[in-house]
């Protein structure tokens, strides 16, 4: 099984509102990654998880907050996003820090 | 931090066609990966390399590890309609910390 699943598929938020993307994968992988991806661009590298710990924080601004419950679950938390967050948020794992494998990520527009 | 560039940005070509497109840094990768995205899709893991003179293939496409370590070249042979979509070569970084993305090239089959 090589899935990464991502929910939700999409998500309109207004800029008060909080809400959080989930992902999950059943590969055993030890690390985590989410990425943000605007259109026409390759993904930009989020934050990492390896062993449920941080362990990279891309200078992603404090609205969002990434949380790794267990080494299956990965969380996105979203608050008082702006407009200009707009993008495909992708969760990607791997087990090695070589090859990553990525959901279907979550289409999300802030309105 | 690490680069990688892609050529061509675009390219269109006619159903049946071969394609080649290229991967290329101005530094040492260790790992050289191929994925490709359709629109509103995650990235799909096409080709992993590992050793410099890897040539993998997996069905119609066929990926090569530059011997400097510094390219890597994608080709796909008898072109269909479902290649159309993006193509990224990535790779971690030497310091296993960072996952980058070359900017990717646009692939067009017109039938």
């Amino acid at each position: 099984d090589t899935e990464v699943t991502q929910t939700p598929k999409h998500l309109v938020m207004g800029m008060t509102n909080k809400k959080s993307l989930k992902c999950e994968q059943h590969m055993g992988h030890r690390a985590m990654y989410w990425y943000k991806q605007k259109a026409k661009k390759p993904p930009e590298l989020m934050f990492v998880y390896s062993y449920e710990k941080l362990s990279i924080n891309e200078s992603v601004p404090s609205r969002f907050s990434p949380e790794c419950p267990n080494s299956s679950l990965l969380n996105l938390h979203l608050h008082a996003l702006q407009p200009e967050d707009s993008a495909l948020y992708l969760c990607a794992s791997s087990q090695d820090g070589g090859r990553q494998f990525f959901g279907p990520g979550t289409r999300l527009t802030v309105l | 931090g690490q680069q990688l560039n892609q050529s061509p940005q675009s390219m269109f070509i006619q159903e049946g066609e071969d394609v080649s497109m290229n991967c290329t840094s101005s530094s040492i990768f260790n790992t050289w990966l191929w994925y490709k995205q359709d629109p509103g899709e995650g990235p799909v893991l096409l080709i992993a390399l590992y050793k410099a003179g890897e040539l993998t293939s997996n069905g119609r496409l066929t990926a090569q590890f530059g011997i400097t370590r510094k390219d890597s070249f994608l080709n796909i042979s008898a072109s269909i309609p479902s290649d159309v979509g993006i193509y990224f070569c990535a790779g971690p970084d030497n310091y296993g910390q960072n996952f980058v993305f070359g900017p990717g090239t646009r692939l067009s089959v017109l039938p």
